[in-house]
């Protein structure tokens, strides 16, 4: 069955990078994303990158996909204290009908 | 803003009763996906929608069942509904970009309490 897997907590001071991992199962036909939801709120999208791919880079985040070790991480540079909230990875399979398999989410804290 | 609405933002409701939740997609998704929060279970995909037919069915209870309309918003219904039932309930809605990839935008939740 499909897993996807985080770690827990992370916390960071402000202006450091954050690292988020991520484990997901593997699939000829993936795509992996990257969502944040602050306190109250919905999912934001924040990023997303094909199983082929190796990384991908949007302004502060940058996105490595390991696809030997079906590892994904999500690196925040600069980290702002507005950047607190959980961060989810979500896997969705194009043969399987797309729909999002979500990890656990890390708890991200921003130190000022 | 997803551009993703959904109503109410808040329920409260008792164990036995019937709830309906609404969701209405951005404008040109044909796509609608629902998902349920909750502390135990974490997000866990429920049903899917597109142009008004069922496509996939996740973990979602026989209690609960949903439906897209003409207008292509969705319901999802939750009956007989138990305490743990109370979650956070989200619908998203998607465009299909190329190569199969689509991106599910998603609303801000309708948070269920069933006393």
């Amino acid at each position: 069955g499909e897993d996807v897997e985080q770690s827990l907590f992370l916390s960071v001071r402000e202006g450091d990078s954050s690292v988020i991992n991520c484990t997901y199962t593997d699939s000829s036909s993936t795509y992996l994303y990257w969502y944040k939801q602050e306190p109250g709120a919905g999912l934001q999208l924040l990023t997303y990158i094909f199983s082929n791919m190796d990384m991908k880079q949007d302004q502060r985040l940058t996105v490595l996909l390991n696809k030997k070790d079906k590892h994904l991480s999500l690196r925040i540079a600069d980290t702002q204290t507005g950047d607190s909230a959980i961060y989810f990875c979500a896997e969705s399979i194009v043969e399987a009908g797309n729909m999002l398999t979500f990890g656990g989410g890390t708890r991200l804290m921003v130190k000022p | 803003d997803s551009g993703v609405t959904q109503t109410p933002k808040h329920l409260i409701t008792a164990t036995g009763q019937r709830v309906t939740l609404r969701c209405s997609p951005r404008s040109g998704d044909l796509s609608v996906y629902w998902y349920q929060q909750s502390l135990d279970q974490g997000l866990q995909f429920l049903i899917h929608y597109y142009n008004g037919e069922e496509r996939a069915k996740g973990n979602i209870l026989e209690r609960f069942s949903a439906q897209q309309f003409p207008d292509l918003h969705s319901e999802l219904n939750l009956s007989s509904l138990e305490l743990g039932d109370s979650a956070l309930y989200f619908c998203a809605s998607s465009v299909v970009k190329g190569a199969g990839q689509e991106t599910q935008y998603f609303g801000p939740g309708t948070r269920l309490l069933v006393l």
